[in-house]
């Protein structure tokens, strides 16, 4: 059983959309990860968000670590096909981390 | 500089049979992490070892164990192959012994048990 429930599964959108992609836990992390795979790869880390609250942008994606560190959420603004892949994301508590399903996300040129 | 590097990429065992998946780190991190991604599923963190210690263990039989080498590299053994052990092995290696540092993943083994 997963311990971080992502939403939605799957998502398919045109090049240009806007989407965001979630995370929810009902425990509480001391930090959040964000990471992109690849059909076939390993997952690469986007991001780490470690305060409640916290907003962190890079580029075209924005993300979000909830005020009470249970909960985050991924934006994406003008979705390209090169963003389409898997996206994780992963809590970290203590010396033990935990994945969610994934999001699988697909951008149609 | 090289990345993380598994191997082998795939392999094809029967069930009963034993498998060792292997996995060297960046150069300079100490600590390398396993783990399980069923198709369809995020990973499952199997185990982490740091300065060829054990540092952490996830909720897997006693079939699986690891070890980690004085050059910090490391392998997974599996025994007693099960139809459910078929997956994307998984590698991450990280400079420090914590999991909010950054974790590197290698591209995984992929294992079919038949």
């Amino acid at each position: 059983t997963q311990l971080l429930e992502q939403s939605p599964q799957f998502l398919s959108i045109q090049e240009g959309e806007n989407l965001t992609v979630y995370c929810n836990s009902s425990s509480v992390f001391s930090s959040l990860q964000w990471y992109r795979q690849e059909p076939g790869e390993g997952p690469v880390l986007l991001v780490t968000v470690v305060t409640g609250g916290e907003v962190k942008k890079l580029k075209r994606l924005t993300f979000q670590f909830g005020d009470a560190r249970k909960d985050s959420s991924l934006h994406i603004t003008a979705a390209q096909p090169g963003d389409t892949g898997i996206y994780l994301c992963a809590g970290v508590s203590g010396n033990d981390m935990r994945f969610g399903a994934g999001t699988r996300l697909t951008v149609k040129p | 500089d090289a990345g993380v590097t598994q191997s082998p990429t795939h392999l094809i065992k029967t069930r009963g049979q034993h498998v060792t998946l292997r996995c060297s780190p960046i150069s300079g991190h100490k600590s390398v992490s396993w783990y399980q991604q069923v198709l369809g599923q995020g990973p499952q963190f199997i185990f982490q070892y740091y300065e060829k210690e054990e540092r952490g263990r996830g909720n897997f039989p006693d079939r699986f164990s690891a070890r980690q080498f004085p050059n910090y590299s490391s392998e997974l053994n599996v025994n007693a192959l099960l139809l459910g052990d078929s997956a994307l092995y998984l590698c991450a290696s990280r400079s420090g012994g914590y999991m909010n540092t950054e974790a590197f993943f290698g591209q995984g083994t992929r294992l079919t048990v038949v």
